[in-house]
């Protein structure tokens, strides 16, 4: 079964730095998505991108984070200085069309913060 | 925006069973509602999901109810095992690429 696959599955980072994290969503979807989990909390949502550009973000998704598709199999989201409260697990999601397919997480890429 | 509650936050059962977990909503014009299982350090995983011109859909132990006039929807369990223990999440979305917003979770435990 196809999986959407993230890496790192781990990244430490020093306060005030650039962070990649990267993600290769199932290959006939359309639809990407990026989610937040901070420890032993829910899930969050952070954007949606569709046809290479934003449908939807919400109040997290600040000035500080973006999203890239940079080829035809990569999905990406940089947070451009990160603070100590951007460590969370980062999940990214796809499904095939926006109208109530499954979206399809990945394993995820722990970020934690120093 | 969208609003989901979901209860209760922890709920542990005997082996065998069974086990609800409830979810509210707040917008209406919310129409797809997915259900995640969630294990230790892992990703969420699609267990059951239904849409809103449906009440009820089932899959072998699993099966989730929807009230629409209501906004309310419920996920069952029964003749659990060991290995549904888990944590559960509820979401609602809507038309369009739409996010998904996520309730609380309820961590089941299942008890031998």
């Amino acid at each position: 079964e196809p999986e959407v696959t993230q890496t790192p599955s781990h990244q430490v980072t020093q306060m005030g730095q650039e962070v990649i994290l990267r993600c290769v969503p199932i290959s006939n979807h359309l639809y990407f998505y990026w989610y937040r989990q901070i420890l032993g909390q829910k899930v969050e949502f952070l954007v949606s991108f569709y046809n290479n550009e934003i449908s939807e973000k919400s109040e997290i998704f600040d000035d500080q984070f973006s999203v890239e598709r940079p080829d035809g199999s990569n999905f990406t989201l940089k947070i451009r200085s990160t603070k100590l409260e951007d460590s969370a697990m980062y999940f990214c999601a796809s499904s095939a069309d926006s109208f109530n397919q499954p979206q399809h997480f990945g394993d995820g890429t722990r970020l934690s913060i120093l | 925006g969208e609003n989901v509650e979901q209860h209760p936050s922890t709920l542990s059962v005997q082996e065998g069973d069974s086990a609800v977990i409830k979810c509210t909503y707040s917008d209406s014009a919310s129409n797809y509602f997915p259900w995640y299982k969630q294990e230790l350090g892992k990703r969420p995983q699609l267990i059951i999901d239904i849409r809103s011109n449906v009440g009820e859909k089932k899959d072998q132990r699993i099966a989730v109810t929807l009230n629409k006039t209501a906004k309310h929807f419920s996920l069952h369990i029964t003749e659990t095992q060991p290995e549904d223990s888990a944590v559960y999440f509820c979401a609602a979305g809507g038309y369009g690429a739409q996010k998904l917003v996520f309730g609380q979770g309820t961590r089941l435990t299942i008890n031998p």
